[in-house]
């Protein structure tokens, strides 16, 4: 069963650091772009940033550019999304969500992490 | 980038069958056939439902189609049903600085 399970959420200051992780399974990570996608409770689907499958080319929103590094480790079947100089307005339930090279529609999502930035 | 738009909310009674709108632009949805659809639930995560404009993945119902005119994009649920109850989003690809936008999302509500 292909599954994605995030991880890393919490509660957070206003200019604090944190690290999300998005473990794989069920499929070879290797041949997807993945992506981490955000939703404030309430409110529409944002993508933030996407990752190739070598590691090698990555993305971002212009809202977060300079302050958030996506990552991935292929052998660990993860992906990571470091995040720094956190504002309030960074608080969302983030998703993780894998595109196949080739392709472009969002298939499956994982479960979401909440992050919540507050002091 | 914009979020493409949808109309905040559709109704329907059961049975009935509604339509929901994305529009974007030339660089986006009108430029590509990379139009895909998202059903949510509360507290759900996103759920594929339609990708490249209308084509449904294995196991989605047939009442759920899609299709696409100039930078309009449309989901169509036939044959409304109460588990269709739920949020709604389309994305798309873009040519822009940000690679894939999504739609603002609609309500669908089974009256």
């Amino acid at each position: 069963e292909v599954q994605l399970v995030e991880s890393g959420g919490g509660l957070v200051q206003p200019g604090g650091s944190l690290r999300l992780s998005c473990a794989a399974s069920g499929f070879t990570l290797s041949i997807y772009w993945m992506h981490w996608v955000r939703q404030v409770p309430g409110k529409g689907l944002v993508w933030v940033s996407r990752i190739n499958p070598d590691g090698t080319t990555t993305e971002y929103a212009d809202s977060v550019k300079g302050r958030f590094t996506i990552s991935r480790d292929n052998a660990k079947n993860r992906v990571y999304l470091q995040m720094n100089s956190l504002r309030a307005e960074d608080t969302a339930l983030y998703y993780c969500s894998r595109i196949r090279v080739g392709e472009n529609w969002f298939d499956p999502w994982g479960q979401g992490t909440l992050v919540t930035v507050s002091s | 980038q914009s979020a493409l738009t949808q109309p905040a909310s559709v109704s329907g009674s059961p049975g009935q069958s509604i339509t929901i709108s994305c529009t974007g632009t030339s660089s986006d949805v009108g430029g590509y056939n990379y139009v895909s659809w998202y059903q949510q639930h509360p507290g759900k995560a996103p759920k594929l439902m339609i990708y490249e404009v209308n084509n449904r993945p294995s196991g989605v119902s047939n009442r759920f189609s899609g299709s696409k005119s100039g930078n309009t994009a449309s989901l169509t649920i036939s044959g409304l049903q109460a588990e269709d109850e739920a949020d709604y989003y389309c994305s798309s690809y873009t040519s822009t600085s940000t690679p894939y936008v999504f739609g603002t999302g609609t309500k669908v509500t089974v009256l």
